[in-house]
């Protein structure tokens, strides 16, 4: 069982729609807990970072987590097409970092 | 403010041969990670380097080893290149101290022919 999993998708939603990604795992040690926006040909760019269970919001983005169930997620509100890209969780444990394989969205206009 | 950059950003080798990729740390971090990302799976963890020594290191051979430098720049040398090598080798950085976030460079992209 790997230790963080992510469905991979293609999730493909119109523009404005929310978008829902979702992370589950199984080592209940996971201190924080973040996600990564890659685009094509680029590394991932930091999005949110929490390390408590609950909701942390930061613009059209709010990060979910659930430690009781081992379970996180990201929405996002109003999606652009810019939001076009791959969506990794990474969960994070004594400084060493764990990811999912990441979900592609592609939102069309 | 400069982030994480990495150099080269390609580089095409031949099984057996060795190669070393760079990483300069984005402003103010003194801690850098190495992870290897195959095609459409998340980034793996290589190993991390601290004050000059490895600290932490992922399920990867003595084929890939890696340096850091006083400047906190680092390195990351793979020998006896596998076709199994070829991928994106992401270098990401941060501060020790606290359970801070790692910024990611863009990466430099590994074919092995």
């Amino acid at each position: 069982q790997k230790e963080v999993e992510q469905d991979p998708g293609p999730l493909s939603v119109p523009e404005g729609a929310i978008v829902s990604l979702n992370c589950t795992y199984s080592n209940s040690a996971f201190q924080y807990f973040m996600w990564y926006r890659q685009y094509s040909r680029k590394g991932p760019e930091l999005l949110m970072y929490t390390y408590s269970s609950g909701n942390k919001e930061d613009g059209r983005f709010t990060a979910q987590v659930d430690k009781s169930s081992k379970y996180i997620s990201l929405f996002i509100r109003d999606s652009q097409p810019s939001d076009s890209a791959t969506y990794l969780c990474a969960m994070g444990l004594e400084r060493k970092f764990y990811f999912g394989s990441g979900t592609k969205l592609n939102v069309k206009p | 403010d400069a982030g994480v950059t990495q150099s080269p950003t390609h580089l095409i080798k031949t099984r057996g041969q060795q190669v070393t990729l760079r990483c300069s740390p984005k402003s103010g971090h003194d801690t850098v990670s190495w992870y290897q990302q195959a095609l459409g799976q998340g980034p793996q963890f290589i190993f991390q380097y601290y004050e000059e020594e490895e600290r932490q290191r992922g399920n990867f051979p003595d084929r890939f080893s890696g340096h850091q430098f006083p400047n906190y720049s680092s390195e990351l040398n793979v020998n006896a290149l596998l076709l199994g090598d070829s991928a994106l080798y992401l270098c990401a950085s941060s501060l020790m101290s606290g359970n801070q976030p790692q910024h990611f460079g863009d990466g430099t992209r590994l074919s092995i022919l």
